[in-house]
């Protein structure tokens, strides 16, 4: 099983900031096989990126994703003010698949 | 556009069995390589795969829920669904079906399920 560890829990930003956001995974995988979801409360699950690198209809660009082997990265390149809430990174080329705990981007 | 509903009750007595099905509309479920998936977050924490179905029948297992669990799908009523045997509250969450193509492309709003006599 590929275990997906998401880092930091928490990251303080403010509106317009850059956000990394970090997976790593338990072993070295196929970037094709990397998502992102943004996840708001109440609503289901938003996906960002598959493939680890490509934007779901519909995202904007300032969302990114980018990795390789065991890293991978969400960026957002300038916060607004609804991107506050959980992103949740998540495997797909074996069973079972994965999720990563989540990071929260909450308003420094 | 592809929808997905998830239906069923909202609440299950402990040892009893959870029942939910997924209703999708849009597209055939069969017209496509996708796996029918099903995912829960419990409250205050992550989102858990649960396992998938392939069109064919053929299923893959959360490890953890394996030995409870049973997926099936009827692609004539465009509908596939989830059986979890001998709940306990730590089955409380909300469960979402959803389309595995590249990532979970589509998904349902959400079911809340409570495991609570």
């Amino acid at each position: 099983e590929i275990v997906l560890t998401q880092s930091p829990g928490t990251l303080s930003l403010s509106p317009g900031d850059r956000a990394t956001l970090s997976c790593r995974a338990s072993l070295s995988v196929e970037s094709r096989y990397i998502a992102w979801y943004q996840r708001r409360p109440g609503q289901a699950p938003r996906p960002l990126i598959y493939d680890s690198s490509n934007r779901a209809t519909g995202i904007p660009d300032r969302f990114s994703g980018s990795g390789s082997g065991t890293d991978f990265t969400l960026t957002i390149s300038r916060l607004e003010p609804e991107d506050f809430v959980v992103y949740y990174c998540h495997y797909y080329g074996s069973s079972p698949e994965t999720f990563g705990q989540g990071t929260k981007v909450e308003i420094k | 556009q592809v929808q997905l509903q998830e239906s069923g009750p909202g609440l299950v007595k402990p040892s009893q069995t959870l029942s939910l099905t997924c209703t999708v509309s849009g597209d055939p479920m069969s017209s496509g390589a996708y796996y029918w998936s099903w995912i829960r977050q419990p409250a205050g924490k992550g989102l858990e795969w649960i396992g998938r179905i392939y069109t064919s029948g053929s299923t893959d297992y959360n490890p953890s829920l394996k030995s409870r669990l049973t997926l099936s799908v009827d692609t004539s009523r465009n509908q596939f669904s989830l059986r979890l045997n001998s709940v306990t509250a730590a089955d409380t969450a909300v469960y979402f079906c959803a389309r595995r193509h590249r990532g979970f492309d589509y998904w349902g709003q959400g079911a809340v399920v409570t495991v609570s006599s």
